[in-house]
């Protein structure tokens, strides 16, 4: 079975600095990969995913993942938060055949 | 479009009593899930269903039930209500290219 990793549980960024918060996973095969964000008392909104095809994925607001196979990471990227961005960030994997798994979430805060 | 419709948004249950949590898409998404957030444990799935009238268990599914007798309805059932489901509950249905689209989740506290 999958699993995720999300390695930090909390991110403090100043606005308009970069960020990256990082994600892991284990699995045997080969995997879907996705970001999600939850704003607060929300429900939880797709970034970006990850199926097939260029390793960079680009999704809304100005975030970017990079797939690497090879380390086993899908690491999101933004390079200038805004104070908008402030949320609970969930990393998640799925294989073509099992259930989607979600990692323990970051929070992201952004200090103005 | 509605997308998925969970209600209530908010409930208070004594220990021991049952309740049904709705949920409801429009999108005639076939894959539907029910998840549990808890502090620092990310979610965790319940169950889930591939179709009408296919069900199965996921992480943590005691003292849960669940059964899709259409595509756009998947009920969460709760038996006899412990302070340990006290959590937030969200239902999600999966469209092509396995994106999960979420509904706005039901605060549960069971005193």
């Amino acid at each position: 079975a999958q699993s995720v990793t999300q390695l930090d549980s909390q991110v403090p960024v100043f606005e308009e600095a970069p960020v990256e918060l990082r994600c892991n996973y284990s699995s045997s095969v080969s995997v879907y990969l996705f970001w999600y964000v939850q704003y607060p008392n929300q429900g939880l909104q797709l970034l970006l995913k990850y199926l097939s095809g260029s390793t960079l994925v680009k999704g809304i607001n100005g975030f970017e993942a990079e797939f690497n196979k090879s380390q086993t990471s899908f690491h999101l990227r933004k390079p200038s938060v805004h104070i908008s961005d402030t949320a609970e960030y969930f990393c998640a994997v799925k294989t073509s055949y099992d259930k989607v798994i979600f990692g323990p979430g970051t929070s992201l805060s952004v200090i103005p | 479009n509605a997308g998925v419709t969970q209600t209530p948004k908010f409930q208070v249950l004594k220990t021991g009593q049952s309740m049904t949590l709705q949920c409801a898409q429009d999108m005639n998404h076939e894959y539907m899930s029910w998840y549990r957030q808890d502090p620092g444990m990310g979610l965790r799935l319940i169950h889930y269903s591939v179709g009408a009238g296919i069900t199965d268990q996921g992480e943590v599914p005691n003292g849960y039930n669940v059964s899709r007798s259409t595509t756009e309805d998947f009920p969460l059932r709760l038996l006899s209500a412990a302070p340990s489901q006290t959590s937030v509950y969200f239902c999600a249905s999966q469209g092509a290219g396995y994106g999960y689209t979420f509904g706005s989740g039901t605060r549960l506290t069971v005193v």
